[in-house]
């Protein structure tokens, strides 16, 4: 079974602000991730596919990078709206497994 | 563009069962891979199964394969998660999405609390 950790647990960001959230697997999975956004009483977002590919819709603020088991998201010049908890997924079609990480917060500082 | 709507709130009892549907409108309904996730109250992600109606078989996340049921009906666009054995833990927010390639769109999510 492959694990997915997050760091930091919690992020405080002044809005304006870069940052970075960091997801590392327990073994390779090439680029088979995925990033999400969810905010309090919502479903959660997809943001990125691919370890790098945006989403329909996305904001180019937002970027994904990495392979193999150190994968990262950076949001370029925070905005209000993007604050909540992101979480990152590792995918595999066949045979299916799906696993998420606990997710990291990102808050007003 | 695919769209999710799921049915509403449940209340059950310890020992019961439940079901949740989860409706899709365009797109070719057949074709799409609809997976079954839930999150605990304060908690993660965690998937459950998915189905492809085409295909007709379902696959199960091994934590759940006794107690999980997903079917689909081609002539209302809807897949169903029908869950046996509830207890306190099951009591969660259960979503439904597309895949693959990352979970897009989700549906609203339905909340499902067990207690006596």
């Amino acid at each position: 079974e492959i694990v997915m950790t997050q760091s930091p647990a919690t992020l405080s960001v002044s809005p304006g602000d870069r940052a970075t959230l960091s997801c590392r697997a327990t073994q390779s999975i090439g680029t088979n991730l995925a990033w999400y956004q969810q905010k309090p009483g919502q479903a959660p977002r997809l943001l990125i596919y691919t370890a790098s590919t945006r989403a329909n819709g996305i904001p180019a603020r937002f970027s994904g990078s990495g392979s193999g088991t150190e994968f990262s998201l950076t949001i370029r010049s925070l905005q209000s709206e993007d604050f909540g908890i992101y979480y990152c997924q590792y995918y595999n079609n066949w045979p299916p497994e799906y696993s998420f990480g606990q997710g990291t917060k990102v808050e007003i500082k | 563009q695919v769209q999710l709507v799921q049915s509403g709130a449940e209340v059950k009892k310890p020992g019961s069962s439940v079901k949740v549907s989860c409706t899709a409108s365009g797109g070719t309904f057949s074709r799409h891979t609809i997976s079954w996730l839930r999150q605990a109250p304060g908690q993660g992600l965690e998937w459950m199964g998915r189905i492809t109606p085409v295909l007709e078989t379902p696959n199960y996340a091994q934590k759940f394969q006794d107690r999980v049921t997903i079917t689909a009906d081609e002539s209302t666009s809807t897949v169903y998660l029908q869950l046996t054995g509830l207890t306190s833990d099951d009591t969660a927010v259960y979503y439904c999405a597309r895949d693959p390639m990352g979970f897009d769109p989700w549906g609203q999510g339905t909340l499902v609390t067990v207690s006596s």
